[in-house]
């Protein structure tokens, strides 16, 4: 499967607090990516981070790789009741001229005011 | 510059009626995704394409669903003799050509089969 599984399916937290999402693939990747889906909304792009990276940072933002484990983490730092929202990871695979990506059930974070 | 844009928002349809989704990319965008979403789900991935020319259809169902993007215009997602299953959130994305390039999504089209 090109997808990522992203783990936990929901998590549920208080504001202020930080948040933790994992997401494992199973092929090479040329780069993994992290989108939010607000309620009935299209995905929002939130960061890319390359194979040849090992931790990225936006705003409140931390993403990590680690390509030998084929796995990724989404940390949100000082949550805020409007990070409420499911999220994604999608590997986009290496090699080829395919550049679909492909998207698993996401992480469902609540973040209780 | 405009972001993706899908209409309609929201369609009504009877049982064997056609559905056509359209959806216009983002301004030097040459390639468009299409997914499907069912409630508490994530989003299943349907077709690939670029401009005329399918690179990817391999979620797409064997009958009933087509997919274009032609040289002119918006791509068009087709669904033919509608059934109730195919009631869901349809939702169009498209990208530069390159592969380090993130995806662009449109607010989708909530298809309802009566």
């Amino acid at each position: 499967s090109q997808q990522g599984e992203e783990d936990p399916q929901a998590l549920s937290i208080q504001e202020g607090e930080n948040a933790t999402m994992n997401c494992s693939y199973k092929t090479s990747i040329n780069n993994l990516q992290w989108y939010r889906q607000n309620s009935g909304r299209g995905l929002v792009h939130l960061i890319l981070i390359r194979s040849n990276e090992r931790e990225k940072h936006s705003g409140r933002l931390r993403v990590t790789l680690d390509t030998s484990k084929k796995s990724s983490s989404l940390l949100i730092t000082a949550s805020r009741a409007a990070d409420t929202a499911s999220y994604f990871c999608a590997p986009r695979i290496l090699g080829g001229s395919n550049y679909k990506l492909t998207f698993g059930k996401g992480t469902l974070l609540t973040v209780n005011p | 510059n405009a972001g993706v844009m899908q209409n309609p928002r929201h369609l009504v349809r009877r049982r064997g009626q056609e559905a056509r989704l359209r959806c216009s990319p983002m301004k030097g965008h040459s390639h468009v995704y299409w997914y499907r979403q069912l409630p508490e789900e994530g989003l299943k991935f349907m077709v690939y394409l670029q401009k005329e020319n399918i690179i990817d259809e391999s979620g797409m169902p064997k009958e009933r669903f087509s997919a274009e993007f032609p040289k002119e215009g918006p791509s068009i997602l087709r669904i033919q003799q509608v059934v109730r299953g195919d009631s869901a959130a349809y939702f169009c994305a498209s990208s530069p050509p390159s592969p380090n390039e993130k995806l662009f999504f449109g607010s989708g089209t909530q298809l309802s089969v009566l």
